[in-house]
């Protein structure tokens, strides 16, 4: 089945505590990026990469990490995560770019207390 | 700065009426425009999409009509569905995708 496979479902931690949040997908997609969702603000695009060794800051990329070392997998961490990052993020890809429908994740609701 | 808005946070229709969704822009240079529909605990899914150069895209029960003068577009629902009762986002895209705040369909029985 084609996926995007996004863990953990759910995560708390505390400031300071360093965290990945795990995104693979079995498309074969060059295009993956990284979103946060917060009520009232929509989807904002935090990292994004269009190939294996590429990325690129999104709307909001301050204390956040990503890496593309391989085709399937990007990774997002929170080297010291704070409370203003307690959000429900979502991975994303698409074929070659935002320039076609995107295929989501189930989401990471992370609270950072 | 949200250059893509969805101005109801709600909406509520009767099973078998017409669900009307808006959502309005402010960059012109948008050229391809997307709705998605989103499940609790899922992610968001591709819905319908429709180009700068149409005025309107029709799936199904599902249609997209864009008003390039008015930076406006909408998606109609007919007839609505209690299924279909879920969050809706509006994207915009030219070099990126910017999402609106997402409108929350309810539809009842």
């Amino acid at each position: 089945e084609a996926q995007v496979t996004q863990n953990p479902r759910y995560l708390i931690t505390v400031t300071g505590k360093k965290l990945t949040v795990t995104c693979s997908q079995n498309m074969n997609h060059e295009y993956m990026s990284w979103y946060r969702q917060d009520p009232g603000l929509g989807l904002r695009q935090i990292y994004y990469s269009m190939n294996v060794e590429v990325t690129d800051k999104g709307d909001v990329p301050e204390g956040y990490k990503v890496s593309r070392k391989e085709k399937r997998n990007f990774p997002l961490i929170l080297e010291s995560p704070s409370p203003n990052q307690t959000s429900l993020y979502f991975c994303a890809s698409s074929f070659q770019g935002t320039n076609e429908k995107l295929f989501f994740g189930s989401g990471t609701q992370l609270s950072v207390l | 700065d949200q250059q893509v808005k969805q101005n109801s946070p709600s909406l509520s229709v009767q099973e078998g009426r017409i669900s009307i969704l808006n959502c309005d822009y402010t960059n012109s240079m948008f050229d391809y425009f997307l709705w998605y529909k989103k499940y609790p605990a899922e992610g968001p899914t591709f819905l319908i999409s429709i180009s700068s150069i149409k005025d309107k895209n029709e799936d199904g029960r599902f249609t997209v009509f864009l008003n390039k003068s008015a930076k406006h577009l909408s998606l109609h629902i007919v007839p609505s569905q209690p299924g279909d009762s879920a969050v809706y986002f509006c994207a915009a895209l030219n070099n990126d995708m910017r999402f609106g705040a997402g409108t929350r369909l309810t539809v009842k029985p």
